[in-house]
């Protein structure tokens, strides 16, 4: 079946700007994760969505960074005012549930602030 | 703060031989996950280990979990080219016993030599 999708696949933007990445979620998983990695900090965890609850924004790293999920399906992870050390790949991943263990990634988009 | 060590960072070795990953983490948890990147590529979920003694296997790979010694190790026999990626470790913090939110290794990248 189809797995985690992400759009786009690259973005290149300039310093100051806003980006939106998209995140579709395996057709019926009610858990949604957004995790980063670059070579400098290597995979962070952002921000987790189980079902209607509060998300844990724990790991977003700065108010810039925000996320929501429409209808308990799609998710839009947006960053303000793009920064150089903003530049990584966005992976979004999905799980049945939170109580089903795995977590299954999507390919990630890649984000370049120039 | 959770740290999650894993060791060696980088490892070559030939095929047919035997070696063994190990990841060590500072705090409690019996969720451990090892996945694995091929470069330019998204993670690939290998094993979920959920409690102390866990012991999983998938064709050349094993891996275990001893949640007193915080510590899992994957163990690679008789490698063939195939395995080389780069493997990473993760252990979930979230609070509420599923899938919450995974704190990574800086991976292992593996090289399998003829």
């Amino acid at each position: 079946g189809a797995g985690v999708s992400q759009s786009p696949s690259n973005k290149v933007t300039e310093k100051g700007k806003d980006v939106e990445l998209r995140c579709d979620p395996i057709s019926g998983h009610t858990a949604l994760y957004w995790y980063r990695q670059s070579l400098g900090q290597g995979l962070e965890f952002l921000i987790y969505f189980q079902g209607n609850s509060a998300p844990d924004k724990s790991g977003l790293p700065s108010d810039r960074f925000s996320a929501e999920r429409t209808g308990g399906s799609v998710s839009t992870l947006t960053i303000q005012r793009t920064q150089q050390e903003d530049s990584a790949v966005y992976l979004c991943a999905s799980s049945r549930d939170s109580f089903f263990y795995e977590q299954y990634f999507g390919p990630g988009t890649r984000l370049t602030v120039t | 703060e959770l740290k999650v060590e894993q060791n060696p960072l980088f490892l070559s070795m030939q095929e047919g031989k035997n070696y063994t990953i190990y990841c060590n983490y500072s705090t409690t948890s019996d969720r451990l996950y090892w996945y694995r990147q091929d470069p330019g590529k998204s993670l690939e979920s290998l094993f979920v280990l959920l409690s102390n003694g866990a012991v999983k296997q998938e064709g050349r790979l094993m891996a275990s979990l001893d949640t007193k010694a915080r510590l899992s190790t994957l163990h690679i026999t008789a490698a063939v080219h195939d395995l080389s990626a780069t493997y990473f470790c993760a252990v979930d913090i979230g609070t509420q016993g599923g899938s919450e939110k995974l704190v990574f290794g800086k991976g292992t990248k593996l090289t399998v030599n003829p």
